[in-house]
């Protein structure tokens, strides 16, 4: 069936680095847009990034911009987001989601925590 | 585009009906998603494009409007609906989304 699975979160000092990764299994990923949506501890959702179906367009949120990179390998079905500088607002879990018109397939996140 | 969702929690019992409010701060046609998320989980997609169900949600679910106002309603409350709902507006990058609304038992 159609899933995605993130990996890659963990602990992480500030200033440090991380790289997430997404699986997608069960559907054409090379047709789709693939989004990051990040979830604080106790707050709302919030859109990160995006990257075109080929690879080629992609957007982020202002408060990720120079500082958060998303790629995309198509060949083997995986979307990427490699973090640098991270600070402690940057905790939370991490989302990959599929979709133009709302997502309607999300994974089930992996939790990113910046702490000393 | 700034999305302002109201209220932010509503108690409701089973059975009852359940609006949610969302506000867009500019135009977004009916670019606009809404999402169920339980505690734990990733958010579930129930609207999309305003007014269209997503395959698999029950159809006492329903959304409307256009521009910068819109509404989820839900019919009759059931005990699996009791979760925040989030809007989302798909118009322009980048993607925002509304603060949320739990609905909680009365």
């Amino acid at each position: 069936q159609e899933q995605l699975v993130e990996s890659g979160g963990g602990v992480v000092q500030p200033g440090g680095s991380l790289r997430l990764s997404c699986a997608a299994s069960g559907f054409a990923f090379s047709t789709y847009a693939m989004h990051w949506v990040r979830q604080a501890p106790g707050e709302g959702l919030a859109w990160v990034a995006v990257m075109s179906y080929d690879a080629i367009n992609k957007v982020y949120a202002d408060s990720v911009k120079g500082r958060f990179s998303i790629s995309r390998d198509n060949s083997k079905n995986m979307l990427f987001l490699e973090m640098y500088s991270l600070t402690r607002d940057d905790t939370a879990v991490y989302y990959c989601a599929r979709g133009p018109q709302g997502y309607d397939l999300w994974g089930r996140g992996t939790q990113v925590t910046v702490s000393s | 585009i700034q999305m302002t969702q109201s209220p932010s929690s509503v108690s409701a019992s089973v059975g009852d009906r359940v609006t949610i409010t969302c506000r867009a701060s500019q135009g977004i046609s009916t670019s606009l998603a809404w999402y169920q998320q339980k505690p734990g989980k990733a958010p579930q997609l129930v609207i999309y494009a305003a007014s269209s169900l997503q395959r698999g949600v029950p159809s006492r679910f329903s959304g409307s409007g256009s521009g910068t106002d819109f509404t989820l309603t839900i019919s009759s409350l059931q005990p699996e609906d009791f979760a925040t709902y989030y809007c989302q507006q798909t118009n322009s990058f980048p993607r925002t989304f509304g603060q949320g609304t739990k609905v909680e038992v009365k």
